[in-house]
């Protein structure tokens, strides 16, 4: 079964890196970690992808990962972090052999960047 | 631009009536879910489709139906509505990468 866990809650300083760690339990070879924001709206943001077949790790602005497959773990990283990027962090896993992509989620990182 | 839209965005129920929730997307996509945020949980999903016609349980079905009569809808029902479905409730659609929500029905049950 698959299973994806999360630190609860994390700060930062304005311009400061954050890492953000997310571990997951899955069986399937071929699989998705994706990361989304949720904003203070309720609003869901994707924000980046990390196939499991990828060696490389994934950018995408001033989002990256950090892919640790063997230890089923994963890491967001924000570089120069800014007030506007708090929120809520979600981290979700979706294994790709089903042909449906279903995402189980983690509970969530809650993030605060002081000015 | 992919765009998903809930209707209603705010619902008060009383315990045991019938509540629907709808959600429509201009995606063309497939596949369209139905997750559930409850504080401490993240989403969870309840049910999800493959396209017209289908529907299959996610991993908390119970107390959920759903339709898909077309491609751009996808609607969930609450037969007997009871209070621990109070939650916000977010439709996705989506293709093999990427997941796009709606922006959430906040349902109360009294």
């Amino acid at each position: 079964a698959q299973r994806v866990t999360q630190v609860q809650s994390t700060g930062s300083s304005q311009w400061g890196e954050v890492t953000l760690d997310c571990s997951y339990e899955t069986s399937e070879y071929s699989y998705l970690i994706l990361w989304y924001r949720q904003l203070f709206s309720g609003e869901m943001v994707f924000l980046i992808y990390q196939p499991s077949f990828d060696t490389q790790n994934q950018r995408s602005g001033h989002y990256s990962v950090v892919f640790q497959k063997s230890f089923k773990s994963i890491s967001l990283v924000i570089s120069a972090s800014q007030p506007e990027d708090s929120g809520t962090y979600f981290c979700a896993l979706s294994e790709l052999g089903g042909g449906n992509n279903k995402l189980t989620f983690g509970q969530g990182t809650v993030l605060s960047v002081i000015p | 631009e992919a765009a998903v839209t809930q209707s209603p965005r705010n619902k008060v129920a009383v315990t045991g009536g019938k509540v629907t929730l709808s959600c429509n997307q201009t995606n063309n996509h497939n596949n369209m879910y139905w997750y559930r945020q409850d504080t401490g949980h993240g989403l969870r999903l309840i049910h999800y489709s493959y396209g017209a016609g289908s529907t299959e349980k996610g991993d908390i079905p119970d107390g959920y139906k759903a339709s898909r009569p077309s491609q751009e809808n996808f609607s969930l029902i609450l037969e007997l509505a009871t209070p621990s479905q109070t939650s916000v409730y977010f439709c996705a659609s989506g293709d093999w990468y990427e997941q796009y929500f709606g922006p959430g029905t906040r349902l109360t049950v009294l």
